[in-house]
């Protein structure tokens, strides 16, 4: 059974980091592309990141480009998102989701339950 | 960037309806849209990915069709469990951006 639990978020002030990972298990991690999407309180989904099996293809909304980073362990079937320089906006429930391939374009199959991120001061 | 439009925003509807979502794209995506479920409180779940591929255990009543810029899923005949939100997500090119939402409710 495919397993994705999310953990790392939390409140924290605005412009500071925090970082987030997602453990993987009940499939091969390093054969699939991995996904963040956020949900804001009462509001749609957002795509965040992206990035394929082997690291090779990454992508990010341009909401948080160059202020988050999205990296994989393979080793340790784990995925992560570095989000620094946060701001209220980013305030959201964070989704971890493995891809369907292992393009870093590929829809996201499943989900995990998330965790939730607050930024305020 | 592409924009996907999804439309409507809501609908009302009853059991056993058929209930039909259409998603636009702001330019040509082929084949590379997937949709998804959310009920409140829970993770979103895939129902089509390529237009029209069923994900494996999800029920027949769903469809999905369309490429290129316009895309529609259907629901054939709407039962109790349907009740939720549902976005269409273009997985072309990055960024991966997902439709605003269609609400599904009842009448």
């Amino acid at each position: 059974e495919v397993q994705l639990v999310e953990s790392g978020g939390g409140l924290v002030q605005p412009g500071r980091s925090l970082r987030l990972s997602c453990v993987a298990s009940g499939f091969t991690f390093d054969d699939y592309a991995m996904h963040w999407v956020r949900q804001a309180p009462g509001k749609g989904l957002e795509w965040v990141s992206s990035i394929s099996w082997n690291s090779g293809s990454i992508g990010y909304a341009d909401s948080v480009k160059g202020r988050f980073t999205i990296s994989r362990d393979n080793a340790k079937n784990s995925l992560y998102l570095q989000m620094n320089s946060l701001r209220a906006e980013d305030t959201a429930l964070y989704y971890c989701a493995k891809g369907r391939g292992g393009s870093s374009t590929s829809s996201l199959v499943y989900w995990g339950q998330g965790t939730r991120v607050t930024v305020s001061s | 960037d592409i924009q996907m439009t999804q439309s409507p925003s809501s609908v009302s509807a009853s059991v056993g309806d058929r209930v039909t979502i259409t998603c636009r794209a702001s330019q040509g995506i082929s084949t590379w849209l997937a949709w998804y479920q959310q009920k409140p409180g829970k993770a979103p779940k895939v129902l089509i990915y390529t237009a029209s591929s069923l994900q494996s255990g999800v029920p027949s009543r769903f469809s999905g069709s369309g490429s290129g810029t316009d895309f529609t899923l259907t629901i054939s005949s709407l039962q109790p469990e349907d009740f939720a939100t549902y976005y269409c997500q273009q997985t072309n090119s990055f960024p991966l951006t997902f439709g605003g939402g269609t609400k599904v409710d009842i009448k």
